[in-house]
């Protein structure tokens, strides 16, 4: 099955610097790659995500890259504040018609520091 | 973006009763449905899948007799947490994929979670 290592599992940055989170991902068949925030208590939330068709996606200050060749994607947060602060999680999973699972990886604990 | 709704956003229970969590999609048709189970710093831990009007689907190692799922509606799954106990206790957060004419049927979204405390 897929298994999706992601790094760090902590980060701290300053204010208005760029955060970025790297995650790989192990089935070559996997096409979707979503991106979840979450912050303490509260469900994940979906923040951006990416298909394999597609190199980068940007949405305002996110962007997510992705190369299917090295079988890995990104998360790319630039000028950071302090709302920014949370858990990340990237994912990955094969689009079929079903019920198809997402596998998560581990998380990173993002701290944007004043 | 696309709401699902969970209750309760917290429970406190004794031991040996049953807690039942709710999930509603609130504005798609949500025809899969997922429950998670997420401890303290941890990734979040599929427990099992729901299509609506079907029996779900359990990973490996999680009881079926113990957590009942039922997705007796396209926008309703509820988790029931049969004979509760202290080590089941945790964060239990449902998801769902669906569609509707502003919903693409790959993204999935989450509840607010529940976190359940068993005495």
């Amino acid at each position: 099955g897929e298994n999706v290592e992601q790094h760090p599992s902590t980060l701290s940055v300053q204010e208005g610097d760029s955060a970025v989170i790297k995650c790989t991902y192990s089935d070559s068949a996997s096409n979707y790659f979503p991106w979840y925030k979450q912050e303490l208590g509260k469900g994940p939330q979906l923040i951006i995500d990416i298909r394999s068709n597609v190199g980068e996606k940007k949405d305002q200050r996110i962007a997510v890259t992705l190369n299917k060749t090295a079988k890995h994607f990104s998360l790319h947060i630039t000028e950071t504040q302090p709302e920014d602060s949370a858990v990340y999680f990237c994912a990955a999973t094969i689009l079929t018609g079903g019920g198809n699972k997402l596998t998560f990886g581990t998380g990173t604990q993002l701290k944007v520091e004043l | 973006g696309a709401v699902v709704s969970q209750h309760p956003s917290r429970v406190i229970c004794k031991s040996g009763t049953s807690v039942k969590i709710e999930c509603r999609s609130l504005d798609f048709q949500a025809t899969t449905m997922f429950w998670y189970r997420q401890f303290p710093k941890k990734s979040l831990m599929l427990m099992a899948t729901s299509n609506e009007g079907s029996k779900a689907t359990y990973e490996q190692g999680v009881e079926k007799d113990k957590f009942l799922i039922n997705h007796a509606s396209l926008t309703l799954s509820t988790l029931t947490v049969t004979s509760a106990h202290p080590e089941d206790s945790s964060f239990y957060i449902c998801s769902a994929r669906g569609f509707s004419a502003t919903v693409p049927n790959e993204k999935l979204f989450f509840g607010s979670g529940t976190q359940l405390s068993v005495l």
